[in-house]
């Protein structure tokens, strides 16, 4: 069965600083891992998706990575804002097909101080 | 785009008591996924559709809970009878053609508190 850890559950770090929130998952046959933001009250929004074939994928100050034999990704956020506290989980979906489900981690809330 | 649209956002109700939880997903999106939130056990899926036929609820705890999709713009969860083990935020999502590679949207969800 696998399972997705992300450690440590909560991180708070000063504005302007590039930090990195990691996840670990047990199964490494995976389809592809995919990083998610959730604020207070909201559902949760898809931040980056990283195919099992790929290393790695941008969007603006974010970068994921994927290193899928040592069950690990990261999330790399540069020059972190305030505007970027909340809830980052990542999860990921197994290869036994494309209707496999996602695995979620539980979360690490994320707060930058102004 | 309204997005996916949960209702009621919050429900309060007793032990035993029947509870429906609604959810619209965005207009053309071929699959639909309800979830459940918990701080013990993180999100779990409970069940997901694919034009309206459920596909797989292996997630769903048990009997009590129940999910349909009559149509391609409307689905509910219900529980009956509730439990206060069931306290919870459900959230639906959507997503549209092949799931696997394209993002799901999720609603704000329904914060559910069995007293």
């Amino acid at each position: 069965k696998q399972e997705v850890t992300q450690i440590p559950a909560a991180l708070s770090v000063p504005e302007g600083e590039n930090l990195v929130l990691n996840c670990s998952f047990t199964d490494s046959a995976i389809y592809n891992l995919q990083w998610f933001r959730q604020d207070p009250g909201k559902g949760l929004t898809s931040l980056l998706l990283i195919q099992s074939s790929q290393r790695e994928q941008t969007s603006g100050r974010l970068n994921a990575s994927l290193d899928k034999s040592s069950g690990r990704s990261t999330l790399y956020i540069a020059a972190s804002q305030p505007g970027d506290s909340a809830t980052y989980l990542c999860a990921v979906r197994g290869d036994s097909g494309a209707n496999s489900k996602l695995t979620f981690g539980k979360g690490i809330t994320l707060s930058v101080r102004p | 785009d309204a997005g996916v649209i949960q209702s009621p956002r919050h429900e309060v109700t007793e032990m035993g008591q029947e509870v429906t939880l609604r959810c619209k997903p965005i207009s053309g999106h071929d699959y639909l996924f309800w979830y459940r939130q918990t701080m013990m056990r993180g999100l779990e899926l409970l069940i997901y559709f694919n034009n309206n036929v459920p596909i797989d609820d292996s997630g769903m705890p048990e009997d009590r809970f129940s999910a349909k999709m009559p149509n391609a713009s409307f689905s509910t969860l219900k529980i009956q009878p509730s439990e206060p083990r069931d306290s919870a935020v459900y959230f639906c999502a959507s997503s549209p053609g092949q799931y696997s590679n394209q993002p799901q949207h999720f609603g704000d969800g329904t914060r559910l508190s069995i007293l």
